[in-house]
C-alpha cells in the first residue's frame, strides 16, 4: 500500500521569503503525486499533480513541486509567498494500479509573517 | 468556489444518535467521494461512489453508510454516534473513476457529537 508522509507539520515564512515544503512518499513503482490546500474554513484545492515525464511541475498561485525518483519526494515550492498563502497544504499520492484511492498526508501548516 | 456543495455547514448532535450529510457534486462530475479529517487521523477516504453504485472503500466504519441517488447527489450516514466520530467530513467529486482526476472539495460538514 501506498503511504505519504509531511514531516514538518508547521512551518513560518516571512512575507516574501522562499518556502519549500517537504513530501516523501512509499510506492512499488512510480505513483501520481498531488499537492492540495486547504485555507481555513474551506475545502481542499487542488495546486498541481504529477504522473509522468518532466519532473518539474507547474502550478497555481506561483507554486510548482519537483519529483525526485532517488529520493521518493515531491517537495513544493514557490519562490516568494504573500500572506494568503497561509493555510494547510496537503500532500498525496495515488497508485496507478489497483483500486487504492488518494492517500493523504498529515498536512503542514504553513504561518505567514509581515 | 469548487461548485461542490455540502449541507448542513454545522451539524452537534448527541452520542447514539444518527445524522445525515448531504453532498451536490459539481454539474457533470458522476464520482463521489467521502473523506474524515480529524486531528487524530488527519483526511482518511471513506468511500466512494460513481454513477450510483459504490467504487471503493476505505476506512469507512460499518456504523456509517452511504449512497448516491440517481440525481447524482450523495447522503453519508452516521449511526450510532460516539464521541470520537466527531470530525470535518468532505465530500469530493471527479469526473470520473480515475484515481489521476482532479478532485473537488466542497466546504465539509462540521460534526460535533456530545
Amino acid at each position: 500500500a501506498q503511504s505519504v508522509t509531511q514531516p514538518d507539520i508547521h512551518i513560518t515564512v516571512s512575507e516574501g521569503a522562499s518556502l519549500e515544503l517537504r513530501c516523501n512518499y512509499s510506492y512499488g513503482a512510480t505513483p501520481y503525486l498531488f499537492w492540495y490546500v486547504q485555507s481555513p474554513g474551506q475545502g481542499l484545492q487542488l495546486l498541481l499533480k504529477y504522473f509522468s515525464g518532466d519532473t518539474l511541475v507547474q502550478g497555481i498561485k506561483g507554486f510548482e513541486a519537483e519529483f525526485k525518483r532517488s529520493q521518493s519526494s515531491f517537495n513544493l515550492r514557490k519562490p516568494s509567498v504573500h500572506w494568503s498563502d497561509a493555510a494547510e497544504y496537503f500532500c498525496a499520492v495515488g497508485a496507478p494500479f489497483g483500486n487504492e484511492k488518494l492517500t493523504f498526508g498529515t498536512g503542514t501548516r504553513l504561518t505567514i509573517i509581515p | 468556489d469548487s461548485g461542490v456543495t455540502q449541507t448542513p455547514k454545522h451539524l452537534i448532535t448527541a452520542t447514539g444518535q444518527r445524522v445525515t450529510l448531504r453532498c451536490s457534486p459539481r454539474s457533470g462530475d458522476l464520482s463521489v467521494y467521502w473523506y474524515q479529517q480529524s486531528l487524530d487521523q488527519g483526511l482518511q477516504f471513506l468511500i466512494q461512489y460513481y454513477n450510483g453504485e459504490e467504487r471503493a472503500k476505505g476506512n469507512i466504519l460499518e456504523r456509517f453508510s452511504a449512497q448516491q441517488f440517481p440525481d447524482l447527489h450523495s447522503e453519508l450516514n452516521l449511526s450510532s454516534l460516539e464521541l470520537g466520530d466527531s470530525a470535518l467530513y468532505f465530500c469530493a467529486s471527479s469526473i470520473g473513476l480515475a484515481v489521476q482526476e482532479t478532485q473537488y472539495f466542497g466546504p465539509g460538514t462540521r460534526l460535533l457529537v456530545l
